[in-house]
């Protein structure tokens, strides 16, 4: 069965240190999307891909960066870790840009200390 | 400014009974509005998706609806199960030049007791 995983599912870094957190899909989508969820706001984009070689930023992109080399994966760097990025990470995918449905992933907590 | 706002925050109810929760929102303009369940550290799963012209989506236990002209949405859950215990998500989409662009509410977090 298609699915998307990230990894890791729990990470503690310290502060000022880069990190990258991957995500993967096997639905062949197109589309590929990193969220932040924290207490007190809903869901927030961070980034976003259309396709192979495109990026773009979300509404919460500050401090993070993503590439696209292949369909199935957008890994998500945080070049230097603070602890405002302390949250829980979500990668989802979807078919096209107009399409409804969006996949989540299972989330990567990540602590800053 | 694009917004969601969920109530109630919290909801604590019986196993067996029925409960509603409420979604109001300002997005615009409006493309489609969605309800996701999301269990605790799980990503969200899709529960339905209702576009302008629906104001009504039943997706077995859930039904959701939709009041296009007062930008209301609730979700109702019948029959309430342990399982139903989760963060339910109200997410309205815009569409633009690049594609849906989601809001998020902060969630209803229900609680199912026996």
């Amino acid at each position: 069965d298609a699915e998307i995983t990230q990894s890791p599912r729990h990470k503690i870094t310290e502060t000022g240190r880069q990190v990258t957190l991957a995500c993967h899909q096997t639905w062949n989508h197109n589309n590929m999307f990193w969220y932040r969820q924290d207490l007190g706001h809903g869901l927030r984009l961070i980034h976003y891909s259309y396709g192979v070689q495109d990026t773009n930023k979300g509404e919460v992109s500050d401090g993070y960066s993503v590439s696209r080399s292949n369909t199935e994966d957008l890994p998500l760097t945080l070049e230097s870790a603070a602890s405002s990025q302390t949250s829980v990470y979500f990668c989802a995918s979807s078919e096209s840009p107009g399409a409804y449905e969006q996949y989540f992933g299972p989330g990567t907590r990540l602590t800053v200390t | 400014k694009n917004q969601v706002e969920q109530s109630p925050q919290s909801l604590i109810i019986l196993e067996g009974k029925n409960c509603t929760l409420q979604c109001n929102y300002t997005v615009s303009p409006f493309s489609n509005l969605r309800w996701y369940k999301q269990d605790t550290g799980r990503g969200p799963v899709s529960l339905t998706i209702m576009t302008f012209s629906e104001n009504t989506k039943s997706n077995g236990r859930y039904t959701a609806t939709l009041d296009a002209d007062t930008k209301q949405s609730s979700l109702h859950i019948t029959a309430s199960q342990l399982s139903d215990s989760a963060s339910y998500i109200c997410v309205v989409s815009r569409l633009t030049g690049g594609g849906n662009k989601l809001t998020f509410g902060t969630g209803t977090q229900l609680k199912v007791e026996l």
